[in-house]
């Protein structure tokens, strides 16, 4: 069974507008971190944003926040105000502190396009 | 130079060369990672190494040899590679591999054609 699920192969916002990113994650593991990264077509993956399985609040970066909902397993990306240099693939990961040392299990990933 | 920084960006080469690819971490970080990313497929982490020591071998095929001379540099050697090797490979570093907040940082990538 895939431990991160990302449903949406690519999505489509109109600059401004706020767009969701869903991901849903597998994991018997209490103790987890979860990751929002942004790879933009020259390859380079940049880290946006991070959830702890024990964090109380939702976490926000500037425009990022992450829709943290831990009963339904899901750790939703939402971008605020898109811009077009926004439009890349956009992918969720993983860490149980309990597994392998290092070992970050990343989804399939959503290409999102920014329209002008 | 900031950040974590790989050479070369990309890279031909026939099945019978050998080369490396490299990686330099200049964050002060303990722990470093090659991934390996192919088209439509999800990243695949390859090794881990953690204070120089590797802790982390994927089942990577022999014909991948990982080096960590110290904690800021990361080799990937490569010889006799198959065409189905050609990939993006990214290296990360991370402070300690350990902590439930370690976050990993990548580098641009060596996008790699096997002929």
């Amino acid at each position: 069974a895939q431990k991160i699920t990302q449903t949406q192969p690519g999505m489509f916002v109109q600059e401004k507008e706020a767009v969701t990113l869903d991901c849903t994650y597998d994991t018997s593991d209490p103790s987890y971190g979860l990751f929002w990264y942004k790879q933009p077509s020259s390859g380079e993956m940049i880290f946006l944003i991070y959830q702890g399985s024990y964090d109380q609040q939702n976490a926000t970066e500037g425009r990022y926040s992450l829709n943290f909902q831990k009963a339904r397993k899901s750790a939703n990306l939402v971008i605020s105000a898109s811009q077009l240099g926004d439009s890349a693939m956009y992918f969720c990961a993983m860490r149980e502190v309990g597994g392998s040392q290092g070992n970050l299990i990343f989804g399939k990933g959503t290409k999102l396009s920014v329209k002008p | 130079e900031t950040g974590v920084t790989q050479t070369p960006r990309h890279l031909v080469m026939g099945m019978t060369n050998k080369k490396s690819l490299k990686c330099e971490q200049h964050l002060g970080h303990n722990a470093m990672y090659w991934y390996k990313q192919s088209a439509k497929k999800p990243l695949e982490l390859m090794f881990v190494y953690n204070f120089k020591e590797q802790t982390e071998n994927n089942s990577v095929p022999s014909r991948f040899s990982p080096e960590c001379p110290n904690s800021s540099h990361l080799f990937l050697h490569l010889h006799t590679l198959q065409p189905e090797d050609s990939a993006l490979y990214l290296c990360a570093s991370s402070q300690d591999g350990i902590s439930s907040t370690d976050t990993q940082y990548f580098g641009p990538g060596t996008r790699l054609t096997v002929l």
